[in-house]
């Protein structure tokens, strides 16, 4: 069975630095995905980032990266010039091979600090 | 822009009533999926879709039921609503291209109380 770990409840940043937030993951599926998804307060859940088990390069979409590391089956999201939008419950997320479902972790919840 | 779209954002209803959560989307997606969120339990998978009649249970069917008549819409039923269905309700659908790779998309939610 697939678990995702996410050990940071709760996260505090100073706006305009950056910090990341853990995910660890664990499976025995060769092929899989990883996602991150941020969910305000307002409850929408807006993906983010995807990276595939097999992507050699990290993913990167603005101002969001995913530091992949698969020999420690990690997938750290990186957010760099945090914002006080940015303020949110982070969620890691991984794909079952198995129709698609995805297994997700208890999230972080992140407070930028102004 | 994918929209996944849900009937409500707030919902109340009785003990003993039958609910009904709709959820719709308007990019075509095979896959659809229903969740309830609730604190310190993270996401729960209740049911999901494949294809237009084709249901599979997730990890907490009980108490619940799912129709889906046509493709871009997928029905979350409460047959008889019990207080501890009380919870947050979230509907998702994704393309299927290859399992591995399907990233869900989420409607703005539903946020159900049972008095």
């Amino acid at each position: 069975a697939q678990k995702i770990t996410q050990t940071q409840p709760g996260m505090f940043v100073q706006e305009k630095e950056a910090v990341t937030l853990d995910c660890t993951y664990d499976t025995s599926d060769q092929s899989y995905g990883l996602f991150w998804y941020k969910q305000p307060s307002s409850g929408e859940m807006i993906f983010l980032i995807y990276q595939g088990s097999y992507d050699e390069q990290n993913a990167t979409e603005g101002r969001y990266s995913l530091n992949f590391q698969k020999a420690r089956k990690s997938a750290n999201l990186v957010i760099s010039a945090s914002q006080l939008g940015d303020s949110a419950m982070y969620f890691c997320a991984m794909s079952d091979t198995n129709a698609g479902k995805s297994t997700f972790g208890d999230g972080t919840t992140l407070t930028v600090k102004p | 822009d994918v929209k996944v779209t849900q009937s409500s954002r707030y919902l109340v209803k009785r003990t003993g009533e039958k609910v009904f959560l709709e959820c719709v989307q308007d990019m075509d997606h095979e896959n659809m999926f229903w969740y309830r969120q609730d604190p310190g339990l993270g996401l729960r998978l209740i049911y999901f879709s494949y294809d237009v009649k084709m249901k599979e249970k997730g990890d907490i069917p009980e108490g619940y039921s799912v129709s889906r008549e046509k493709k871009e819409r997928f029905s979350l039923i409460l047959e008889s609503a019990s207080t501890n269905q009380t919870s947050m309700y979230l509907c998702a659908s994704s393309v299927r291209v290859t399992p591995s790779t399907d990233t869900q998309y989420f409607g703005p939610g539903t946020r159900l109380t049972v008095l």
